[in-house]
Parts: C-alpha cells; sequence; structure tokens
C-alpha cells in the first residue's frame, strides 16, 4: 500500500519554508526522499532509518516518528531550485528490500 | 558519460507488439529495478533484481517480464503491449545493503506510446 503524502501541492514564494509529510499504514523501516525536476529523473536526497540513522546528500532536514509512522522533510528559505516533485519511499526490513513511493507532492517556488 | 543509461528514451508501438526496454549500469550496483510512472500515481516497481538468478516481481508485475543479462543490463519486456501500458519507465540501480534499501540512482528514464 503506498504511502499518503500530504500536501499534494504547494506554492511558495522564495524564503518561505515549506513541510512535506509522509504518513505509512505500515510499520516504518526506512523511509526514502527523492525530487523530481519537470523532465528529469528522481534524484536521491535522504534516507531515514529506524533506529535515528540518516544519510543524505544535501542540507535538508527530515524527521521520522517511528510511532506515528510519519516522515516531514522540512525545506527552509527555500530557493527557486527547490521547486520539483518530491516523493517519499517507504520500504526496508529483510524481505522487504524494496521501496513502496506515496503519488508526490508538487513543489513551485515563485519569486 | 551517465551511470545508468536506458534505451530507447522514447518509443512509439502499436497494440499488440512485442517492446523491451534495456537499462545498463557502469556503477558496479548488485540491485536493479524497474518503475512504471503515471501521472498522479508516483513511481510504482514492476521488478527487482538483486542478482543476476535473484529476479522478483514488484506491484504491478502483469504483462511486463524481464531478463538480467548481466550484472550491468537488466530489460522489461512487453510481450503484448496495451495502450494502459503508455507511461514513463525508470530503471534504476542500488547497493546492496542487508535487511534494507540503499540510495537508488535512476535512469533518464524511457517515454512509451502504445496506440
Amino acid at each position: 500500500q503506498q504511502p499518503v503524502q500530504s500536501p499534494q501541492a504547494v506554492i511558495l514564494r522564495e524564503g518561505e519554508d515549506a513541510v512535506i509529510n509522509c504518513s505509512s499504514s505500515k510499520a516504518l523501516y526506512s523511509v526514502h526522499w527523492y525530487r523530481q525536476k519537470h523532465g528529469e529523473a528522481p534524484v536521491f536526497l535522504m534516507i531515514l532509518l529506524k533506529g535515528g540513522e540518516q544519510k543524505g546528500h544535501e542540507k535538508i532536514s527530515a524527521s521520522f516518528n517511528e510511532k506515528k509512522q510519519q516522515s516531514s522533510l522540512y525545506l527552509t528559505a527555500s530557493q527557486l531550485s527547490y521547486s520539483g516533485t518530491y516523493f517519499c519511499g517507504t520500504g526496508g526490513g529483510f524481505g522487504n528490500e524494496k521501496l513502496t513511493f506515496g503519488t508526490g507532492t508538487r513543489l513551485t517556488i515563485i519569486p | 558519460d551517465a551511470d545508468v543509461t536506458q534505451t530507447p528514451r522514447n518509443r512509439i508501438t502499436k497494440t499488440g507488439k512485442r517492446i523491451m526496454l534495456e537499462c545498463s549500469q557502469t556503477k558496479g550496483h548488485d540491485r536493479m529495478y524497474w518503475y512504471r510512472q503515471d501521472p498522479g500515481l508516483g513511481l510504482r516497481l514492476i521488478y527487482y533484481s538483486f542478482d543476476v538468478k535473484d529476479i522478483n516481481k514488484g506491484e504491478i508485475s502483469d504483462g511486463y517480464s524481464v531478463s538480467r543479462q548481466a550484472q550491468a543490463k537488466f530489460s522489461l519486456s512487453l510481450e503484448s503491449a496495451i495502450p494502459n501500458q503508455t507511461a514513463l519507465y525508470f530503471c534504476a540501480t542500488s547497493e546492496s545493503l542487508a535487511g534494507g534499501v540503499d540510495e537508488q540512482f535512476f535512469g533518464p528514464g524511457t517515454r512509451l506510446t502504445v496506440l
């Protein structure tokens, strides 16, 4: 079952902050976040693991609440380059070494 | 050169035709994946492979088959294409991670149209 992302779309002015949420009906082992710009492939942002470990390449902040089976991605002081569609993917754990992606959150940053 | 390549990048075909989409990678990763992307539906997993002899169905494998010819090559076939298989197809690769899923690297995608 796909994780649920909210909001589905958001429009911000440069410099404003945004929070994108990802909720699962299943217990979470890990949450992945990817960004996809229009006409391009998804690009990895970060992984959050049960137990608190994180791996990421960009200066992006995220949280992982195991009890609530939720993750949130925090985009602060947004820049034009943050525009795109953000996907969360959930999965991991032995026997489930694959991701199920949400339907995405479209973020538009305007000058 | 790109680490994950897909061919063709665009393809228009007719209902009932057999078509193969190819994916190659130079990252040396063991794991490879095929996803389908439709507007509003996100990325859905078709098949995935952890090595040449390990191939698994994803959530939407009906109507598709795959072949892992080598560590670096993973092909997706539509035996008899139908219009609702019109979509953007992505191949992805990742390192092996015991009990987990590592960062995935996506190819540029193949846009397939079935008339």
